[in-house]
């Protein structure tokens, strides 16, 4: 199984910073990967898919970048209702895997 | 609007079997893949399998390949997961997500709202 690593595990921010996660992927997927967003008690929330493409309805802040093992995912200005979870998942080779995810917290 | 809506919370014994629905409404339901995935209390997105909806085509995660099982029914445009022999590690809240393809690779863009199953003695 293609293993997916994300860093930092957990993360303090302000409203209004900017922000980075990164995923590493054990082998190259190319663009083969997406980022979620999960809030307490809720289901996961599809933001980017095929590394860099925004989902419908999902804010212009969020953005995604990378290919091969290293993509990033990045928030260009915290908004409060951002602090949340974020997993990568990968689709290149089955089953597809997710990053151990990187909780966002108000600092 | 699309939309997924699961069945209610779970309670069950070591042993016994369990089965969620996940109904779909707001789209064409044989025309997307839905794939099964948990979530244990506090941890990660586990993958469990997929069913194509048209042709009732599976595929399961290899440590579940004994003991799981999903169905459909059309005319309800509902999807199901079966799994059989449950033990205190099957504790989780139980997803179904809609695959979407793109041009690379697949994405999960509408989920269920979750079941809690609990195993417990």
């Amino acid at each position: 199984d293609i293993q997916m690593t994300q860093s930092p595990s957990s993360l303090s921010a302000s409203v209004g910073d900017r922000v980075t996660i990164t995923c590493r992927a054990s082998q190259s997927i190319s663009r083969y990967l997406n980022w979620y967003q999960q809030k307490p008690g809720k289901a996961p929330r599809l933001l980017i898919y095929a590394a860099s493409s925004l989902q419908s309805g999902v804010p212009s802040r969020f953005s995604g970048s990378g290919s091969g093992t290293e993509f990033t995912l990045t928030l260009s200005s915290l908004q409060p209702e951002d602090f949340a979870i974020y997993y990568c998942q990968q689709s290149y080779r089955t089953p597809p895997t997710f990053g151990q995810g990187t909780r966002l917290e108000i600092k | 609007q699309v939309q997924l809506v699961q069945s209610g919370i779970e309670v069950r014994k070591p042993g016994a079997s369990l089965t969620v629905s996940c109904k779909a409404s707001g789209y064409s339901f044989t025309d997307f893949y839905i794939h099964w995935l948990r979530q244990a209390p506090g941890q990660g997105l586990e993958w469990m399998g997929w069913i194509n909806l048209n042709s009732g085509g599976t595929k399961y995660a290899e440590k579940f390949q004994v003991r799981l099982a999903f169905n459909t029914d059309r005319s309800i445009n509902t999807a199901y997961m079966d799994l059989v022999s449950v033990t205190s590690d099957d504790t989780a809240v139980y997803y179904c997500a809609r695959e979407e393809s793109s041009s690379s690779g697949y994405h999960f863009d509408y989920w269920g709202q979750g079941v809690l199953v609990t195993v417990s003695s």
